[in-house]
């Protein structure tokens, strides 16, 4: 089955406490993206991932660093989260940036106290 | 870069009704334009989407229109049913200023009234 695994699904942590995010896709998709949503601001782009080795910046990537070493995965990583980065987050994985459906995971809610 | 208007941010409609959502786009150059379910505890779905050398597009229930020249897109859901209620999204695509993708709407939460 075509899927975009996120892990985890939920998670609470504290200011400071690094976490990684992981998204895995079984397509062979090429682009990969992060966004998170939040209520009122709809999807924003954080960062995004042309192909292996090539990632670049979204609308907003303040606080947050990804890798793309591997075609399939495209971890996010928030190196010393804080409390605005509460949100839930999403993985989207397609064949190209702007004009192909784009597969999204089921979503990560983090929670930083 | 693209900046997308959606409206109305929540809809309510009777059962068995017709539901309509618009969205507004401001790149001329912009081509293609998805609609994203979204329920509850999952991700985003594509549902349909239009690319610019049509008008209208249809399946099943759902159908997308767009006029370029007034640059707007609308998502219309016929004979509504239950299974129908959860958040829509409208996107369009963008590049530059950094981001590379879709810029998407604020998303409707649609409502179904049994």
């Amino acid at each position: 089955e075509a899927q975009v695994t996120q892990n985890p699904r939920y998670l609470i942590t504290v200011t400071g406490k690094k976490l990684t995010v992981t998204c895995s896709q079984n397509m062979n998709h090429e682009y990969m993206s992060w966004y998170r949503q939040d209520p009122g601001l709809g999807l924003r782009q954080i960062y995004y991932s042309m192909n292996v080795e090539v990632t670049d910046k979204g609308d907003v990537p303040e606080g947050y660093k990804v890798s793309r070493k591997e075609k399939r995965n495209f971890p996010l990583i928030l190196e010393s989260p804080s409390p605005n980065q509460t949100s839930l987050y999403f993985c989207a994985s397609s064949l190209g940036p702007r004009e192909q459906p784009q597969h999204f995971g089921d979503g990560t809610r983090l929670s930083i106290l | 870069g693209e900046n997308v208007e959606q409206h109305p941010s929540t809809l309510s409609v009777q059962e068995g009704d017709s539901a309509v959502i618009k969205c507004t786009y401001s790149d001329s150059a912009s081509n293609y334009f998805p609609w994203y379910k979204q329920e509850l505890g999952k991700g985003p779905q594509l549902i349909i989407d239009i690319r610019s050398n049509v008008g209208e597009k249809k399946d099943q229930r759902i159908a997308v229109t767009l006029n370029k020249t007034a640059k707007h897109f609308s998502l219309h859901i016929t004979e509504t049913q239950p299974e129908d209620s959860a958040v829509y999204f409208c996107a369009a695509p963008y590049s530059g200023g950094g981001a590379d993708g879709l810029t998407f709407g604020k998303g409707t939460h649609l409502i179904i009234q049994p």
